[in-house]
């Protein structure tokens, strides 16, 4: 299992430019979430996905937008790159099971600096 | 929202020593983990503890889902240890795991 894979890893932006993180898991999860982690700082929930054709804001969804077709894939849109986007995007999946509950895990994250 | 804080935000240790870090958050919830996020960005499960207690090694954590708080237990600490610990928290009704503010430890040898 490669469990969730984001690309890119490291991306430079110019400002007004658009871009897709891309998010792929093969867990077969149908919860998937992106984050955002400024440096110094925790983890912000930028928008969620419950299953295939659902998702919703979460702390910080403004200057994103996500859709979910499938159930592996959570593509993250970022449109008119702002240098307040400038970050450190994480993308993560999770089930839910009797004993271990719903269990997040994260892809290894995305570098991406506007400038 | 539910607001979620974690003590110390800052913490040095010699190696060898213990240490207890702390999360609280302001809300019920049905999950909480504990991360631990590495020099290299790299977000690691530690524990799935929504009550009681559970230990891994030189780890344990223990949830007092009652009072709103979980502690996290690091004994012998070593340098790999360094890094910043995580709480979330999965609240009643949702599928939002929010995040506390974080401790950053930092272990000399």
């Amino acid at each position: 299992n490669a469990g969730v894979t984001q690309t890119p890893k490291f991306r430079i932006l110019k400002i007004g430019q658009s871009m897709t993180l891309q998010c792929t898991q093969d867990m077969n999860h149908n919860y998937m979430y992106w984050y955002r982690q400024d440096p110094g700082m925790g983890l912000k929930l930028i928008y969620y996905s419950v299953g295939a054709g659902i998702t919703d804001k979460g702390e910080v969804p403004n200057g994103y937008n996500v859709s979910r077709s499938t159930t592996e894939d959570f593509p993250l849109r970022l449109e008119l790159a702002a240098p307040s986007q400038t970050s450190v995007y994480f993308c993560a999946s999770s089930y839910s099971t009797r004993d271990r509950g719903n269990t997040i895990y994260f892809g290894e994250g995305s570098w991406l600096t506007v400038v | 929202g539910i607001q979620v804080e974690q003590s110390p935000p800052d913490l040095i240790l010699q190696e060898g020593a213990n240490s207890t870090l702390r999360c609280n958050f302001s809300d019920s919830v049905n999950n909480l983990q504990w991360f631990h996020q590495n020099p290299w960005g790299q977000l690691i499960n530690l524990f799935y503890i929504p009550s009681g207690t559970k230990q891994n090694g030189r780890l344990s954590a223990t949830t007092v889902a009652t009072e709103r708080y979980s502690l996290l237990y690091i004994s012998s600490s070593q340098t790999t240890d360094s890094g910043v610990y995580f709480c979330a928290v999965l609240t009643s009704g949702t599928y939002k795991y929010i995040f506390g503010t974080g401790t950053r430890l930092k272990v000399l040898a």
